[in-house]
């Protein structure tokens, strides 16, 4: 199985900051990396797709690079409402994994 | 306005059964793949399942392979998972997802667009 690690797992910001998050796979996968957004007792939402592409509706202060093994998710001008934890997933190969979390919360 | 809602979860001994229904709205089901989801407390997400449209083709993760089934009714607009043979570490919300096949210049590219609110499964004495 694919195994994707973030880092941090963990991390306390302030708002208006930017925010990096970065997703490693433990084998490539082209741009098949997609990024959600989790707030406690929810569903996830999707964010980014196919590496880099933004979702409908996602306000565009979310971005996301990278291919291969290495990704990133980018918040700039951090938002109350994006304290949430967001996790990676790769759909390269069956079973699609998920990355552990990373929760970003208040300073 | 497309909607997936679960339901079915509860309060199990070891080595019960459960099914777990997902009720889709506001698309048209037979399109589209589908997928279970789970998240044990306060742990990461796992994918346990997934149906193609047709359910021609269904996989499932090897932690589930054997003890859960993927099935899916497009004339009803439901989706469902049977769980027999029930662990403690099955214990988690199971999500229902919808599936979707992106195509760009450099492939083809799968994601979860929409996401049920979950039904908790509880495998405990």
């Amino acid at each position: 199985d694919i195994r994707l690690t973030q880092s941090p797992s963990s991390l306390s910001a302030s708002v208006g900051d930017r925010v990096t998050i970065t997703c490693r796979a433990s084998q490539t996968i082209g741009s098949s990396l997609n990024w959600y957004q989790q707030k406690p007792g929810k569903a996830p939402k999707l964010l980014i797709f196919a590496a880099s592409n933004l979702q409908i509706g996602v306000p565009s202060r979310f971005s996301g690079s990278g291919s291969g093994t290495d990704f990133t998710l980018t918040i700039t001008n951090l938002q109350p409402e994006d304290f949430a934890t967001y996790h990676c997933q790769q759909s390269s190969t069956l079973p699609w994994t998920f990355g552990q979390g990373t929760k970003v919360d208040i300073k | 306005e497309v909607q997936l809602v679960e339901s079915g979860g509860g309060l199990v001994q070891p080595g019960g059964s459960l099914r777990l229904s997902c009720a889709a709205s506001g698309f048209t089901l037979s399109s589209y793949s589908l997928s279970w989801v789970r998240q044990a407390p306060g742990k990461g997400l796992e994918w346990v399942a997934y149906v193609s449209g047709t359910s021609t083709t269904i996989h499932y993760a090897d932690s589930v392979r054997g003890r859960f089934t993927i099935s899916r009714d497009n004339a009803k607009n439901s989706l469902y998972l049977q769980m027999n043979t029930l662990r403690a570490e099955d214990t988690a919300v199971y999500y229902c997802a919808r599936d979707v096949d992106y195509y760009e210049n450099s492939g083809l590219f799968y994601y979860f667009d929409y996401w049920g609110q979950g039904t908790l499964v509880t495998v405990s004495t």
